[in-house]
């Protein structure tokens, strides 16, 4: 079984603080992802990377960046959190083989930035 | 770009009783139509990924089907642990999923 975990399932951080989220997948999966998912706006892609220290912005990259270093583990980072980043953050890694590519998600981290 | 519409938004059932959910898509070229569960505060799971018009697929009370334009998720004789959002994404050009906002599934005992 694919197994995709994520550093945090609840985050309360501050206004302005630098926050990080990990994620790790097991299954030596090429691809990874961030997205946000917001009531009434569905999953919104942040970041991906199809590479180890390869990235690619998605369609909200505004206010992040991202790190992968090696090939299982992806972070996000929120360089100076604001309010309206709270959300839930979801990561998914994928193996890209040409014709299949679903994409297998972790559990989620709820982050609130009061 | 890809767009998905799922319909309803949400749909409350009685267990037992049957019902479709419907996913329409505008996609350049199709590379597959995937179905995903979601449980409140939770991860998506996946389901299932479909691959071309006339495919099936089954998984307990649940079945997908697919049309060159829409998808179907049909849920037979539902209980109260099929209760969950389910999502459908399709996958066109390249290694991006684009995802519909849901079907809410409530089911009574």
């Amino acid at each position: 079984d694919v197994k995709v975990t994520q550093s945090s399932r609840y985050l309360v951080k501050r206004t302005g603080e630098k926050v990080f989220l990990e994620c790790v997948q097991d299954m030596d999966h090429e691809n990874m992802f961030w997205y946000r998912q917001d009531p009434g706006l569905g999953l919104r892609l942040i970041y991906f990377s199809y590479d180890v220290k390869m990235k690619e912005k998605g369609d909200i990259p505004e206010g992040y960046s991202v790190s992968r270093e090696k090939k299982e583990r992806f972070s996000l980072i929120l360089e100076s959190a604001s309010t309206n980043q709270t959300s839930m953050y979801l990561c998914a890694s994928s193996l890209y083989s040409g014709s299949s590519y679903e994409q297998y998600f972790g559990p989620g981290t709820r982050l609130t930035v009061t | 770009e890809d767009q998905v519409t799922q319909s309803p938004e949400a749909l409350r059932l009685q267990e037992g009783e049957s019902s479709s959910l419907n996913c329409s898509y505008t996609v350049s070229g199709l590379r597959g139509l995937f179905w995903y569960r979601q449980d409140p505060g939770k991860g998506p799971e996946f389901l299932f990924t479909l691959y071309s018009a006339g495919e099936e697929k089954e998984k307990e009370r649940l079945k997908a089907t697919l049309t060159k334009k829409e998808s179907f998720l049909h849920i037979t004789a539902p209980k109260p642990e099929d209760s969950a959002t389910y999502l459908c994404a399709v996958g066109s050009n390249d290694y991006k999923l684009s995802f519909g906002a849901g079907t809410t599934v409530t089911v009574r005992a």
